[in-house]
């Protein structure tokens, strides 16, 4: 197992601005996955980032909103940009084949 | 349709009754199977993992696959307070790989009261 912790743990933040995501492992994996947990709706994969190559992202999610960097193979930074209160939700990295998840952050934009 | 169709409950039962939790599914590529339980206020952790169809034990847990009905299910023996979260299903075509992706259900809510 891998254990995973993200920054901030929650944030509220004003429509307009952006906020970056912080996600780090206690070891090495080579993919990373950025997901999203809408109050009611399913997780929804966001993207998927491996060190040293662009992030591929999932239909509906796109670079200019979602901008992703993995300096390394145990880090990651999911930025939400440009906020709006639709983006309000709960943002979870995950790796492994089986997917372990960090804890999340809660995001409120206002 | 829904990829991935599961019920959100919310589900209350009596401490030691034995809970089914269950998803439906309409990709026929889908060969990877997971539960997850999540806490409020956390992240999903893993429960179980199948491959394909069949029964998979672990303590008070066993998930089962029917691929030919596109149903799976968990259930939960001798139901304790501590058991009280959200159960999600998820399910993938590929272990592993760039293509690796899992989709969700929406989760049932599960209270287990003493």
């Amino acid at each position: 197992s891998a254990v995973i912790s993200q920054k901030p743990s929650r944030d509220i933040c004003q429509r307009g601005t952006s906020l970056t995501i912080q996600c780090q492992v206690d070891s090495q994996v080579t993919m990373m996955f950025w997901y999203r947990q809408q109050p009611g709706q399913s997780l929804t994969l966001i993207a998927t980032a491996n060190q040293g190559s662009e992030a591929t992202y999932e239909s509906g999610f796109v670079i200019d909103k979602f901008p992703i960097s993995r300096p390394n193979l145990t880090f990651s930074t999911l930025t939400v940009s440009n906020m709006s209160p639709e983006d309000s939700s709960i943002y979870l990295c995950s790796v492994g084949d089986t997917q372990y998840f960090g804890p999340g952050t809660r995001l409120t934009v206002l | 349709q829904k990829e991935v169709e599961q019920d959100p409950g919310p589900l209350s039962v009596p401490e030691g009754a034995i809970v089914s939790l269950n998803c439906t599914y309409s990709n026929s590529a889908f060969q990877y199977f997971m539960w997850y339980r999540q806490y409020s206020r956390k992240g999903p952790e893993l429960l179980m993992y199948t491959y394909s169809s069949g029964n998979k034990e672990d303590g008070r847990f066993t998930a089962q696959v029917d691929k030919s009905s596109k149903y799976i299910s968990l259930f939960i023996r001798d139901s304790q307070p501590s058991d009280s979260a959200t159960y999600l299903c998820a399910m993938s075509g590929d272990s592993g790989g760039s293509n690796y992706k899992l989709t969700f259900g929406k989760g049932t809510l599960l209270t287990v009261n003493p």
